[in-house]
Order: C-alpha cells, then structure tokens, then sequence
C-alpha cells in the first residue's frame, strides 16, 4: 500500500479564494482525521469520520471551513473564503481498528497571502 | 478539548546519552498513548504504542505508562544524531477514537 496520500503537496493562494485539500486513506482503514499543524497551536484535529460519516467536527474553526467523505477511498478539507491566518500545514491521518495507531500523510502545505 | 502536556524542551543530550522524554494528560479515561516523531518538514511517524502500566521496550526505545498518574514517558537509549527531530505525544480520548497531541518536546542529540 502506498499509505496515506494527499493532494497538493503545497498551495499558494489568494485571502479569499477557495482551497479544496484532498485525501486518500490506506485501503481498508475506517477512521480518517483532518489535523492541522501550526508553530504556536501545535497538531489540532479539525474532524474525524468513521466509514466515511462525520463523527466529530468539534475542532473545525468555523464554517468556512468544511470537510467530505463521499466514499472509504477519498476525503476533502475545503476552506471558503481563505484568510492568511489559515495558512498551516495540514495533515490527513488514518487507522483501521479501534485503538490503534494512525498513519500520516505527508501533508498539505498551505500559504494564504 | 482534553489536554495533552509536554515540555517544549528543546532537550539536548550528548551522543550515546539517555534522552527523557515527558508527558502528562488530563483525561483519565483514555486507554490509549502513542509516541510519535516528526522531523523538520516531515510527517509524524509512529515509534511506541502503549496501553497498559508499565514499560514496553522496542529497540533502544522504552515507553512508560503510569495511568495512576497520567504520565507517559519515552526514553531513548544511546541517543544517535539522528534522533534529532521532535517527539509526540498522543492519547486517546476516552470513549472515542480521537486522538489529542501534545505540542511536541524538541530532542537535539550532539555528536
């Protein structure tokens, strides 16, 4: 298995534009997380689905902020309208049993200027 | 939001030396703790998994659990340069599979 896959490895983007970040979990793994990453917050999880429904949206920071899994082998992160303050790396992360560890993607790296 | 404690460090130890690692956390329901390690620009990988009290040894890696306390530690046995990079924290909230990370302790090992 190829792992944890995200797309686009870095985004450039105007304040204001939307900015769609996508995911592709390891085959078979139930859970999918959204983190972000930042210097001063640390890893913060934004939402985690469980078979592809919504379990916990709690850390997504507002409502421009959204996430999909329409199916077990794709997820997206959208953000509409951007503002610089979301510039972050962002991470998908997956697992398949209960506690059990979560595998990484390599990241999202997001610059909004 | 549960919270997860590290020192931010940055820890330095010498070549060859033990490194300390230390973590607290406040949700005494979690059932599950989890050692990562990012390197600069890189992803979190996975080093040790620990669910019951005690220590669990892997390597030169031993993780520590004391639920009691709601400690994990992790050390390091003859630390290598290549041990440079910032160490994870994770724990399960409990009842549910979210995972909380602590802002990570920078370990810098000096040849």
């Amino acid at each position: 298995d190829a792992g944890v896959i995200q797309s686009p490895r870095h985004e450039v983007t105007e304040m204001g534009q939307e900015v769609t970040l996508r995911c592709k979990p390891i085959s078979g793994h139930d859970y999918l997380f959204w983190y972000r990453q930042t210097m001063m917050r640390g890893l913060e999880l934004l939402i985690y689905f469980n078979n592809n429904v919504p379990i916990d949206d709690s850390g997504m920071p507002e409502d421009r902020f959204s996430a999909k899994m329409p199916n077990a082998s794709f997820s997206t992160l959208k953000i509409q309208p951007s503002e610089p303050r979301d510039s972050a790396v962002y991470f998908c992360a997956t697992k398949g049993l209960r506690n059990t560890e979560a595998f990484f993607g390599q990241g999202t790296r997001l610059t909004v200027v | 939001q549960k919270e997860v404690e590290q020192n931010s460090g940055p820890l330095s130890v010498p070549e060859g030396a033990i490194a300390s690692l230390n973590c607290t956390y406040s949700d005494r329901g979690s059932q599950s703790f989890f050692w990562y390690r990012q390197y600069s620009g890189k992803s979190p990988e996975l080093i040790m998994s620990i669910y019951s009290n005690g220590d669990k040894e892997d390597g030169r890696f031993t993780a520590q659990l004391n639920k009691a306390s709601q400690y994990v530690s992790l050390l390091i046995r003859d630390s290598q340069p290549s041990d440079s990079a910032t160490y994870l924290c994770a724990v399960s909230e409990g009842g549910s599979e979210k995972l909380v990370f602590g802002k990570g302790t920078k370990l810098t090992v000096n040849p």
